[in-house]
């Protein structure tokens, strides 16, 4: 199956920083990145779903401003945790897909960040 | 609305077979997929059904129904490392996929 890398895996911030995590494609071009989030012993949250070369679309509840998404490239989508409180710690996932997005289209998901927000 | 219901979690002996069951309930649908997740691990691809019936990947199938909006993963020879979250994900019209809360499977010697 296709590689989905995530960098960093593990962070841990004081609150009021902001959190950079990179999502990269290893070996396909991803047209469409997703990114979720995890609490403990809960399902995946979508949370924004990322377009190369366009703005990415927030989930409701989401907040645009605070959780920065850019999809700069095939390759390479990120997102930033902004002025980050301890109410933001948790598991963060990206996954990718290439083609059309259309059915059968997998998703793949890279390894996964911890964010520790102190 | 959209819905994904799969068991909360499931227990198992080393060695035997386990079914687990998802219904759904999506605005549209373009197929089922199975995902594991490990502890404190991202999900894995397991399988991806779009038409009736099952397929089978090695110790692992998926069977998927249609018209009753009903998949199963069925887990043979149970190993230890099977314990793991089961999470069973539709996708809609929109592509997009709407995942059910995850089903803990605990394997027992």
């Amino acid at each position: 199956g296709a590689v989905v890398s995530q960098h960093p895996s593990r962070v841990i911030c004081k609150s009021g920083t902001s959190v950079k995590i990179e999502c990269r494609s290893l070996d396909f071009q991803a047209t469409t990145m997703f990114w979720y989030r995890q609490f403990p012993k809960q399902s995946l949250m979508l949370m924004a779903t990322s377009n190369e070369g366009s703005k990415a679309t927030y989930e409701q509840g989401v907040e645009k401003d605070k959780f920065l998404i850019n999809h700069a490239s095939l390759t390479l989508s990120t997102l930033t945790v902004t002025s980050a409180h301890p109410e933001d710690s948790s598991f963060y996932i990206c996954s990718a897909k290439g083609g059309s997005g259309g059915p059968g289209e997998t998703q793949y998901f890279g390894p996964g960040t911890r964010l520790l927000v102190l | 609305g959209q819905n994904i219901d799969q068991p909360t979690e499931m227990t198992a002996t080393e060695g035997a077979i386990v079914q687990i069951n998802c219904t759904y309930q999506t605005s549209g649908f373009n197929g089922l997929f199975w995902y594991q997740q490990h502890a404190g691990e991202a999900p894995t691809f397991l399988s991806y059904n779009v038409l009736d019936g099952l397929e089978e990947k090695g110790r692992f199938s998926s069977f998927l129904s249609r018209s009753k909006g009903y998949s199963y993963l069925l887990l043979k020879e149970l190993q230890m490392k099977d314990s793991a979250s089961y999470l069973c994900a539709s996708m809609d019209s929109n592509y997009q996929l709407i995942w059910g809360a995850g089903t803990k499977l605990i394997i027992k010697p």
